[in-house]
């Protein structure tokens, strides 16, 4: 089975760094990716991972270190808006190249 | 504005009714997933198509169907329609290389 594990909530401040940390343990792994989704509205792709190390892409960015099945989102400078459900989802090494997802962080960003 | 374009938007529906939803991938994109959102759950992947065949099956139940069609877009069908299987349906697509997938703005289907 594949397993997929992320805090279900968590809280900061305005102007602060938050990070969310993902685990999985799935049968095939080729790549990790975090998306960002509002309430009510469509994921957005936010960041890719498929080898080990940090990769920054402005106030985001995301670890990925294959060995542990472990990664995490960081978000810098948080801003009101950023208040959202962060996805974890893994792209299996399967014919299908399928996705799956994990349960969701769902941050709140206090003034 | 991710490309992908969902109809409707809305569907309101009671138990034991077919409804069809309809999924326009970005242009360029041969693959299109289909997910299905619950209140109380994360994203779950139903099924994934690439340039008209069926690529890759997740949890989708025997009552619901998809297809893929010459144009590249994708119909879900969701048959005998139960109050459980009131949620969000997210399309999806991505390129050839399957990267990053890119959400289409989803159809809210409500059974009553």
């Amino acid at each position: 089975g594949q397993n997929i594990d992320q805090p279900t909530e968590m809280t900061a401040t305005e102007g602060a760094i938050v990070q969310i940390n993902c685990t999985y343990q799935t049968s095939g792994f080729n790549g990790l990716f975090w998306y960002q989704q509002h309430a009510g509205e469509a994921p957005t792709f936010l960041s890719y991972n498929v080898l080990d190390g940090l990769e920054e892409k402005g106030r985001f960015s995301s670890f990925l270190s294959r060995s542990k099945g472990y990664s995490y989102l960081l978000l810098k400078e948080l801003q009101m808006k950023d208040s959202a459900s962060y996805l974890c989802a893994v792209r299996l090494r399967d014919y299908g190249q399928n996705f799956v997802f994990g349960p969701g962080t769902r941050l709140s960003v206090l003034p | 504005d991710s490309g992908v374009t969902q109809t409707p938007k809305h569907l309101i529906t009671a138990t034991g009714q077919r409804v069809t939803l309809r999924c326009s991938p970005r242009s360029g994109d041969l693959s299109v997933y289909w997910y299905q959102q619950s209140l109380d759950q994360g994203l779950q992947f139903l099924i994934q198509y690439y340039n008209g065949e069926e690529r890759a099956k997740g949890n989708i139940l025997e009552r619901f169907s998809a297809q893929q069609f010459p144009d590249l877009h994708s119909e879900l069908n969701l048959s005998s329609l139960e109050l459980g299987d009131s949620a969000l349906y997210f399309c999806a697509s991505s390129e050839p290389e399957y990267n990053e997938q890119f959400f289409g703005p989803g159809t809210r289907l409500t059974v009553l």
